[in-house]
Formats: C-alpha cells, structure tokens, sequence
C-alpha cells in the first residue's frame, strides 16, 4: 500500500523559513514524479511544483507565483520528498499535500505565517 | 484568480443529473488532458476522472468527462448524498509550463 505522509509544518512569522518533508512507502521513490499542492483556507487547489526521477533528469518544476522563494528536492536513499520555503508570506498559509500518480495522496501539513 | 474557470456551485436532488463545466483556453485545454478531482471538506482529493473521459478504478460509472475545445464537463448521474463534495478541473499549461486548477464547484446534493 502506497503511503505518503507529510511533516514539518506549524505556526511562523512572516519572512521565516521551512522545509517540509514527505516520507513515502510502498512504492518505488526512486522512480516517482513527486507533486506538491497546496491549498489554502476555504480556497482551491494550487499546484506548486514537481520533482522528476532522477532518470528522467532530477530537475524541478515551480508554480511561477513561488519560484522565487520555493525549493523541491528529494532523497531517493530515504525515499523522502522535501519542499524548502523561505520568505514566507501570510498568503503561504495552506495545507501542504505531496502527491504522486496515479492519485496517491498525503494527508497534509498545516503551514500558518502569522505574526 | 484560477485561469481555469469553474462555477463555483451547483445543486441537484437526489437522482437528478448535474453536469460541471470547466472553462480554460488553447494553452491548457485546448492542448493537453483534463484530469477531475473530488475532495471531502478537510481530506486529501481523489482523482476522479484523468484523460479527460476515463475513470479510475473504483470509480463509478455515474460519473463521466468530456471535453471539447478548449472546455471540458464532468456529468454525474442517478447524483446520491454521497456526491456532496467539491470538484476541481485540472490540466497542464504548456505557457506556464505548470499543472492548472479550476477553482473548484461546491456540488450541494439538496
């Protein structure tokens, strides 16, 4: 059974930094395109990003409104998925889900940025 | 503002039909697949629909998508309680090279 389960969020003071973590089982990590979504409060889904194996190139692609702030990266030999914020902003404030096809979801991490 | 475009709820009763729409251009729709989430208020989504018209396994036939031009629709039929959710339309943009979402329709089974 595929599982991905998502740490690291919690309560942080604009401008401030996290990396969230996304820890799968169940499948091959190593050969997964690994998604990131967000969504924030009452809003819809947002894509934020994806990672590609490193076979495929490891190289990430980023949402245009966060390129700037946001980092994808992955370690296949912990099978690990990570998302690195830094500059946070109020409008960060979301649930973080990591995913990965065909629907394989997490449960999410709450990101707030609150002063 | 979603470049997707999606009511933001519909209503049916119980064994009605209801259909969705999902409204994006040539650099979304108009050239790649659209994929159909489900999501329960506070759970993860679930994939309902992907290539535009085909169900996932465990999905049932009630549920159908379609898609021409640059717009695509989900039809839910014999529509049950249990189809109160939000649905969210979803297709790759080949200008900002990143996945899109509409923003989502608040289907209300009364």
């Amino acid at each position: 059974e595929v599982q991905l389960v998502e740490s690291g969020g919690g309560l942080v003071k604009p401008g401030g930094s996290l990396r969230l973590s996304c820890a799968a089982s169940g499948l091959t990590f190593s050969n997964a395109l690994m998604t990131w979504v967000r969504q924030g409060p009452g809003m819809g889904l947002q894509w934020v990003g994806r990672i590609r194996s490193k076979s495929d190139g490891g190289t990430a692609d980023y949402a245009a409104a966060v390129k700037a702030r946001f980092t994808i990266s992955r370690d296949d030999s912990q099978n690990t998925l990570y998302l690195q914020i830094t500059g946070l902003e109020t409008e960060d404030t979301a649930v973080y889900y990591c995913h990965t096809g065909p629907d394989y979801w997490g449960q999410g991490t709450l990101v707030t940025v609150s002063s | 503002q979603s470049v997707l475009t999606q009511p933001p709820s519909a209503s049916g009763t119980p064994g009605q039909r209801v259909t969705l729409s999902c409204s994006g251009s040539s650099s979304n729709i108009g050239s790649n697949a659209v994929n159909w989430y489900q999501q329960v208020p506070r759970t993860a989504p679930k994939l309902l629909m992907y290539d535009n018209s085909q169900r996932p396994s465990g999905v049932p036939d009630r549920f159908s998508g379609s898609k021409s031009g640059t717009s695509a629709s989900l039809a839910i039929s014999g529509l049950q309680s249990d189809d109160e959710a939000d649905y969210f339309c979803a297709a790759w943009d080949v200008s900002l090279n990143g996945l899109l979402f509409g923003g989502g329709t608040q289907l209300t089974v009364l």
